[in-house]
């Protein structure tokens, strides 16, 4: 079954830096990659998500990069702010198709420091 | 628009007590219906999934069941707890089937379950 692999487990910026997190999975029929932020005792929250049939996407700060070959894809924070301090957690589906179900990564604590 | 409820927020229960959680969903038909279970620091564990009513599936052996006796009511339960069941309880709906692709998944604001 998929398996996803996220590093760092914890993550410490200065604020105004940049921040990466990286996930592979191993299952390479896998085509839907979300990225969720969960702040303490809160809910996860979808903050952006990429299909296979794309290799980049960017939503003001956040960015998200594919690459299929490696079967690996990445968050990208960018301008950090004492906010995006949470846990970020990566996800894939068990293959392809829409069968909902999504394994996720053990998270990433980022801590922006002002 | 789409919500999502889920209760008890906070539940302290002694082990081998029954448990029940509830979720429902709002404003969409057909949802698939997720459990996920989150230990203290650790990653979202995926426990039951339904697509439809009736229909659930189990992800990993347990002491829990699920159980969807309406389009969009998911109920979490156990006949008698254990320690090891505390744990940050998830409830999260998606749009039911729509092709080759996943739908983002939408969680409720948890329930924290204390087995002492």
């Amino acid at each position: 079954g998929e398996n996803v692999e996220q590093h760092p487990s914890t993550l410490s910026v200065q604020e105004g830096d940049s921040a990466v997190i990286k996930c592979t999975y191993s299952d390479s029929a896998s085509n839907y990659f979300p990225w969720y932020k969960q702040e303490l005792g809160k809910r996860p929250q979808l903050i952006i998500d990429i299909r296979s049939n794309v290799g980049e996407k960017k939503d003001q700060r956040i960015a998200v990069t594919l690459n299929k070959t490696a079967k690996h894809f990445s968050l990208h924070i960018t301008e950090t702010q004492p906010e995006d301090s949470a846990v970020y957690f990566c996800a894939a589906p068990p293959g392809s198709g829409n069968t909902g179900k999504l394994i996720f990564g053990q998270g990433t604590t980022l801590q922006v420091k002002p | 628009s789409q919500t999502i409820h889920q209760w008890p927020a906070t539940l302290v229960q002694p082990v081998g007590s029954p448990l029940s959680l509830e979720c429902t969903v709002e404003g969409t038909s057909n949802p698939n219906l997720y459990w996920y279970r989150q230990a203290a620091g650790r990653g979202l564990q995926l426990l039951f999934y339904s697509v439809g009513i009736g229909q659930i599936s189990s992800e990993v052996p347990q002491n829990l069941s699920a159980s969807r006796p309406q389009d969009r009511q998911f109920i979490l339960s156990s006949k008698k707890l254990l320690l090891s069941d505390s744990g940050f309880y998830l409830c999260a709906w998606s749009v039911g089937l729509t092709g080759s692709y996943n739908s983002p998944l939408h969680f409720g604001n948890g329930t924290r379950l204390t087995v002492t």
